[in-house]
Protein backbone atom coordinates (compact mmCIF):
# COMPACT_ATOMS: atom_id res chain seq x y z
CA UNK A 1 0.00 0.00 0.00
CA UNK A 2 1.00 3.73 -0.67
CA UNK A 3 3.00 5.07 2.52
CA UNK A 4 3.27 8.72 3.07
CA UNK A 5 6.64 9.28 5.63
CA UNK A 6 6.69 12.37 7.75
CA UNK A 7 9.13 12.89 10.61
CA UNK A 8 7.98 12.29 13.95
CA UNK A 9 9.08 15.91 15.36
CA UNK A 10 10.32 19.17 14.33
CA UNK A 11 11.05 21.34 17.05
CA UNK A 12 11.85 25.35 16.33
CA UNK A 13 12.61 28.33 18.07
CA UNK A 14 9.74 31.21 18.14
CA UNK A 15 10.29 33.22 15.16
CA UNK A 16 12.25 30.72 12.95
CA UNK A 17 11.12 28.61 10.62
CA UNK A 18 9.75 25.00 10.54
CA UNK A 19 9.88 22.34 7.66
CA UNK A 20 7.87 19.39 7.71
CA UNK A 21 8.50 17.02 4.63
CA UNK A 22 6.32 14.17 3.29
CA UNK A 23 7.92 11.57 1.12
CA UNK A 24 5.99 9.41 -1.25
CA UNK A 25 6.96 7.47 -4.51
CA UNK A 26 6.15 9.48 -7.06
CA UNK A 27 3.30 11.28 -6.05
CA UNK A 28 2.61 11.56 -9.77
CA UNK A 29 -0.26 13.77 -10.86
CA UNK A 30 -1.71 13.66 -7.18
CA UNK A 31 -1.92 17.02 -4.90
CA UNK A 32 -0.60 17.06 -1.61
CA UNK A 33 -2.53 18.86 1.14
CA UNK A 34 -1.89 19.13 4.92
CA UNK A 35 -3.71 19.32 7.75
CA UNK A 36 -2.79 21.00 11.27
CA UNK A 37 -4.41 19.10 14.27
CA UNK A 38 -4.10 20.51 17.95
CA UNK A 39 -5.10 18.47 20.83
CA UNK A 40 -8.60 17.37 21.14
CA UNK A 41 -9.38 19.04 17.90
CA UNK A 42 -10.75 17.77 14.63
CA UNK A 43 -7.79 18.41 11.42
CA UNK A 44 -7.91 21.32 10.09
CA UNK A 45 -6.68 21.93 6.18
CA UNK A 46 -4.03 24.49 6.16
CA UNK A 47 -3.02 23.86 2.65
CA UNK A 48 -4.54 21.87 -0.69
CA UNK A 49 -3.22 21.32 -4.32
CA UNK A 50 0.40 21.73 -2.80
CA UNK A 51 0.99 25.17 -2.37
CA UNK A 52 -2.72 26.99 -2.10
CA UNK A 53 -3.50 27.84 1.68
CA UNK A 54 -7.00 27.46 2.78
CA UNK A 55 -9.36 30.07 3.57
CA UNK A 56 -8.27 31.67 6.98
CA UNK A 57 -4.36 30.07 6.91
CA UNK A 58 -2.34 32.85 7.87
CA UNK A 59 0.24 33.63 4.52
CA UNK A 60 2.87 32.17 7.05
CA UNK A 61 1.63 28.99 5.89
CA UNK A 62 3.34 27.53 2.18
CA UNK A 63 3.70 24.44 0.58
CA UNK A 64 5.77 22.80 -1.96
CA UNK A 65 5.76 20.08 -4.09
CA UNK A 66 8.82 18.62 -6.27
CA UNK A 67 7.85 15.29 -7.07
CA UNK A 68 8.61 13.19 -5.09
CA UNK A 69 9.00 15.07 -1.51
CA UNK A 70 6.36 17.57 -0.41
CA UNK A 71 7.20 20.16 1.93
CA UNK A 72 5.04 22.36 4.41
CA UNK A 73 6.99 25.61 5.91
CA UNK A 74 5.59 27.47 8.65
CA UNK A 75 7.51 31.15 8.71
CA UNK A 76 7.84 33.06 11.80
CA UNK A 77 6.52 29.98 14.26
CA UNK A 78 4.80 31.26 17.12
CA UNK A 79 3.01 29.13 20.21
CA UNK A 80 0.18 28.74 18.80
CA UNK A 81 0.99 26.68 15.65
CA UNK A 82 2.48 24.18 18.16
CA UNK A 83 -0.02 21.01 16.80
CA UNK A 84 0.73 17.72 14.76
CA UNK A 85 0.36 18.22 11.27
CA UNK A 86 -0.34 15.67 8.35
CA UNK A 87 0.29 15.36 4.91
CA UNK A 88 -2.19 13.47 2.41
CA UNK A 89 -2.09 12.42 -1.24
CA UNK A 90 -5.46 10.92 -2.65
CA UNK A 91 -7.02 9.08 0.00
CA UNK A 92 -3.36 8.77 2.33
CA UNK A 93 -2.39 10.06 4.96
CA UNK A 94 1.22 10.49 6.10
CA UNK A 95 2.24 9.29 9.39
CA UNK A 96 2.18 12.34 11.40
CA UNK A 97 4.63 15.42 12.43
CA UNK A 98 4.09 17.05 15.89
CA UNK A 99 5.22 20.15 16.29
CA UNK A 100 7.20 21.61 18.94
CA UNK A 101 7.86 25.31 19.52
CA UNK A 102 10.61 25.55 22.31
CA UNK B 1 -21.76 28.30 8.88
CA UNK B 2 -20.69 25.13 7.43
CA UNK B 3 -20.93 22.58 9.95
CA UNK B 4 -20.66 18.77 10.28
CA UNK B 5 -21.84 17.02 13.69
CA UNK B 6 -21.35 13.00 14.16
CA UNK B 7 -23.18 11.17 15.99
CA UNK B 8 -23.81 7.23 17.23
CA UNK B 9 -20.64 6.58 18.86
CA UNK B 10 -20.52 4.63 21.54
CA UNK B 11 -19.28 1.02 23.54
CA UNK B 12 -19.90 -1.98 21.75
CA UNK B 13 -18.41 -5.80 22.07
CA UNK B 14 -16.52 -7.18 19.38
CA UNK B 15 -18.33 -8.97 16.65
CA UNK B 16 -21.12 -6.11 17.10
CA UNK B 17 -22.33 -3.23 14.81
CA UNK B 18 -23.02 0.74 15.27
CA UNK B 19 -24.32 3.29 12.72
CA UNK B 20 -22.87 6.72 12.79
CA UNK B 21 -24.29 9.53 11.16
CA UNK B 22 -23.25 12.88 10.12
CA UNK B 23 -25.71 15.87 10.01
CA UNK B 24 -24.51 18.76 7.43
CA UNK B 25 -25.45 21.95 6.95
CA UNK B 26 -24.47 25.64 5.79
CA UNK B 27 -23.57 24.10 2.31
CA UNK B 28 -25.27 21.80 -1.00
CA UNK B 29 -24.92 18.82 0.39
CA UNK B 30 -25.39 17.10 -2.83
CA UNK B 31 -23.04 18.38 -4.38
CA UNK B 32 -20.16 17.48 -2.21
CA UNK B 33 -18.48 13.62 -1.80
CA UNK B 34 -18.19 13.10 1.65
CA UNK B 35 -15.85 10.97 3.85
CA UNK B 36 -15.43 9.06 6.96
CA UNK B 37 -11.61 9.56 8.28
CA UNK B 38 -10.73 7.59 11.82
CA UNK B 39 -7.89 8.18 14.22
CA UNK B 40 -7.16 5.41 16.72
CA UNK B 41 -6.47 7.24 20.15
CA UNK B 42 -2.56 8.74 20.22
CA UNK B 43 -2.25 7.53 16.38
CA UNK B 44 -2.85 8.95 12.95
CA UNK B 45 -5.28 9.85 10.62
CA UNK B 46 -6.70 6.94 8.55
CA UNK B 47 -9.28 7.23 5.42
CA UNK B 48 -11.84 4.81 6.05
CA UNK B 49 -15.06 5.58 3.11
CA UNK B 50 -15.38 7.91 0.33
CA UNK B 51 -19.06 8.30 -1.20
CA UNK B 52 -19.50 10.86 -4.31
CA UNK B 53 -22.66 13.38 -4.17
CA UNK B 54 -25.40 11.09 -5.59
CA UNK B 55 -24.72 8.07 -3.38
CA UNK B 56 -24.01 6.46 -6.32
CA UNK B 57 -20.22 5.49 -5.85
CA UNK B 58 -18.57 4.24 -2.35
CA UNK B 59 -15.23 3.21 -1.83
CA UNK B 60 -13.40 1.85 0.94
CA UNK B 61 -10.06 0.69 2.59
CA UNK B 62 -9.09 -2.09 2.77
CA UNK B 63 -8.81 -2.78 6.54
CA UNK B 64 -12.81 -2.25 6.86
CA UNK B 65 -13.87 -3.39 2.89
CA UNK B 66 -17.13 -5.88 3.81
CA UNK B 67 -17.60 -4.48 7.09
CA UNK B 68 -18.41 -0.97 6.85
CA UNK B 69 -20.94 0.89 4.71
CA UNK B 70 -21.24 3.98 3.64
CA UNK B 71 -24.40 6.21 2.56
CA UNK B 72 -25.86 9.06 2.26
CA UNK B 73 -29.90 10.62 2.66
CA UNK B 74 -29.50 13.80 0.37
CA UNK B 75 -33.19 15.28 1.26
CA UNK B 76 -31.98 15.01 5.07
CA UNK B 77 -28.45 16.28 4.46
CA UNK B 78 -27.21 13.03 6.26
CA UNK B 79 -24.07 11.16 6.33
CA UNK B 80 -24.45 7.39 7.66
CA UNK B 81 -21.81 4.75 8.06
CA UNK B 82 -22.75 0.90 8.77
CA UNK B 83 -20.07 -0.51 10.98
CA UNK B 84 -20.36 -4.22 11.29
CA UNK B 85 -18.36 -7.20 12.74
CA UNK B 86 -16.59 -4.76 14.62
CA UNK B 87 -13.03 -5.45 16.19
CA UNK B 88 -11.19 -4.25 18.95
CA UNK B 89 -8.71 -2.73 16.11
CA UNK B 90 -12.03 -0.19 15.06
CA UNK B 91 -11.84 1.79 18.43
CA UNK B 92 -11.26 5.15 16.83
CA UNK B 93 -12.70 8.53 17.08
CA UNK B 94 -14.32 8.73 13.53
CA UNK B 95 -14.77 11.76 11.91
CA UNK B 96 -17.43 13.20 9.10
CA UNK B 97 -15.62 15.03 6.56
CA UNK B 98 -16.24 17.48 3.34
CA UNK B 99 -14.27 16.85 0.26
CA UNK B 100 -13.15 20.33 -0.93
CA UNK B 101 -14.45 21.63 -4.30
CA UNK B 102 -12.34 20.43 -7.52
CA UNK B 103 -9.93 18.82 -4.99
CA UNK B 104 -9.46 15.72 -2.57
CA UNK B 105 -8.63 18.02 0.06
CA UNK B 106 -10.88 17.42 3.49
CA UNK B 107 -12.17 20.91 3.57
CA UNK B 108 -14.56 20.64 6.76
CA UNK B 109 -14.90 18.09 9.52
CA UNK B 110 -16.73 17.32 12.10
CA UNK B 111 -15.75 17.00 15.76
CA UNK B 112 -16.11 13.54 15.45
CA UNK B 113 -17.69 10.73 17.26
CA UNK B 114 -15.85 7.68 19.44
CA UNK B 115 -16.29 4.13 18.85
CA UNK B 116 -14.99 1.98 21.51
CA UNK B 117 -14.83 -1.60 20.66
CA UNK B 118 -14.48 -4.13 23.98
CA UNK B 119 -15.42 -6.63 25.79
Amino acid sequence: SYVLTQPPSVSVAPGQTARITCGGDNFGSNSVHWYQQKPGQAPVLVVFDDSDRAAGIPERFSGSNSGNTATLTISRVDAGDEADYYCQVWDVFGTGTRVTVL
Amino acid sequence: EVQLLESGGGLVQPGGSLRLSCAASGFTFTNYAMSWVRQAPGKGLEWVSNVSGSGGSTFYAASVKGRFTISRDNSKNTLSLQLNSLRAEDTALYFCAKKADLSDAFDIWGQGTMVIVSS
